[in-house]
């Protein structure tokens, strides 16, 4: 088991909503990446947090935003959710954002979109 | 860009017999190449990598890929299965310019018969 902790581990939402998905990075980790995995699919890069600003962004829409606090926790926010936001969320944290580090993924938050 | 390629989707093999998931992956530079596994309702988790040291790379739980240039593969294998490998496993390389994106391939599943 990874320190990399997530929360909620389970979500149903509506279309329109928004919704707010959280991470723990591992302890002394500095570097907190997301990722969306639609069923049947491997994860996708969504965006990398190192040291509070956003450190490289993947093909997502603005709709999907994030912030990372002092502590090096995360939190992932998606706007106006559409159906195909339906995945699973996984966050992985590192020491360091050169690429050099080894990611350590969190159990992800499965999120539903009705 | 970067890319890799599961050839195949799903693998079935008979316990304690030899294992072998197939990776290619597209890369204008040398390049960093993982695997990670995901076993049910649980994260990812790496197996091994590889990054430009030796061509054999051994993971964990007696898990090991070689890297081929030449055949631009990195397959992994194990000599006998065990019931508790039964789970996802996908091959990944980072991004030669993005390097704190990780790019994953689609996942192999592989079931385990006793």
């Amino acid at each position: 088991e990874t320190g990399v902790t997530q929360s909620p581990t389970h979500l149903i939402k509506t279309r329109g909503q928004q919704v707010t998905l959280r991470c723990s990075s591992q302890s002394g980790h500095n570097t907190v990446s997301w990722y969306q995995q639609a069923l049947g699919q491997g994860p996708q890069f969504i965006f990398q947090y190192y040291r509070e600003e956003e450190n490289g962004r993947g093909n997502f829409p603005p709709r999907f935003s994030g912030l990372q606090f002092p502590n090096y926790s995360s939190e992932l926010n998606v706007n106006a959710l559409e159906l195909d936001d339906s995945a699973l969320y996984l966050c992985a944290s590192s020491l360091g954002s050169s690429g050099g580090e080894t990611q350590y993924f969190g159990p992800g938050t499965r999120l539903l979109v009705l | 860009a970067q890319s890799v390629t599961q050839l195949d989707s799903h693998v079935s093999v008979s316990e304690g017999t030899p294992v072998l998931l197939r990776c290619n992956y597209s890369s204008s530079y040398s390049p960093s190449l993982f695997w990670y596994v995901q076993h049910p309702n649980k994260g990812l988790q790496l197996l091994l990598k590889y990054t430009s040291a030796a061509t054999l790379v051994k993971g964990i739980n007696g898990f090991e890929a070689e890297f081929k240039k030449s055949e631009t593969s990195f397959h992994l294998t194990k000599p006998s299965a065990h019931m508790s490998d039964a789970a996802e496993y996908f091959c990944v390389v980072r991004h030669q310019i993005y390097g704190n994106k990780l790019v994953f391939g689609a996942g192999t599943i592989l079931r385990v018969k006793s």
